[in-house]
């Protein structure tokens, strides 16, 4: 069975702080890990993926398989980076199926 | 609008209905994606389309529940016999073939079950 999991379901900070949005994910083989985002009044979009290691807006995110973990991750955080954000996760045998966190919504303070 | 549409928005029906809902992906994308929504959740996989063939069913999907995507163009999801416990939100999204992790998703269609 695969799972994951985002402890917390709200996260607030102010502008120029740091943000980190944790994930933690359940998965015997080795799998895709992804942070989607969904801003106000707009569809779920995908943010990032573990493969490509970018940073996109500022974000990354690491893979630490020792800890099962795929936290994202911003140094300045901008008040329009205020969105619900899921991690997602692609297991191996599976071409096609997302398994999502409950979500953390984030609100950057002015 | 290119986007993943769906149809409708919102549907309000009585315990015991049945309901369709219409999701239209991207033109060029072979893949399509359905998922429910619960309040405080995140999406939920239902089902996987690559093109016409229906490849994935995830054990939410019951008896009530069928999808089809008759040309491997847009696809249908009904529920038959609707129950309370079936008011979510419904989306769909859709991928090319080499970037099946790349979902665009749609807005998404409201069920409330009264």
């Amino acid at each position: 069975a695969q799972r994951v999991t985002q402890p917390e379901k709200l996260l607030s900070v102010f502008k120029g702080a740091p943000v980190e949005l944790k994930c933690n994910y359940s998965y015997s083989g080795s799998p895709e890990l992804f942070w989607y985002v969904q801003y106000s009044r707009q569809r779920l979009q995908l943010l990032l993926r573990h493969i490509s290691r970018e940073s996109i807006k500022g974000f990354t995110a690491d893979l630490n398989k020792g800890e099962t973990s795929f936290h994202l991750k911003k140094p300045f955080a901008q008040e329009e980076d205020s969105a619900m954000y899921y991690c997602a996760l692609r297991g191996g045998t599976s071409y096609g199926k997302l398994t999502f966190g409950q979500g953390t919504i984030l609100t950057v303070h002015p | 609008d290119t986007g993943v549409s769906q149809d409708p928005r919102h549907k309000i029906t009585k315990r015991g209905q049945n309901v369709t809902f219409r999701c239209d992906p991207i033109s060029e994308h072979n893949r399509l994606y359905w998922y429910r929504q619960t309040l405080g959740q995140g999406p939920e996989f239902l089902t996987y389309f690559q093109n016409e063939a229906q490849l994935e069913k995830s054990r939410l999907l019951s008896d009530r529940f069928s999808a089809e995507r008759p040309k491997g163009s847009f696809s249908t999801l009904e529920i038959q016999r609707t129950e309370q416990g079936d008011s979510a939100m419904y989306l769909c999204a859709s991928s090319w073939g080499d970037r099946p992790y790349e979902q665009y998703f749609g807005p998404g269609t409201r069920l409330t079950v009264t």
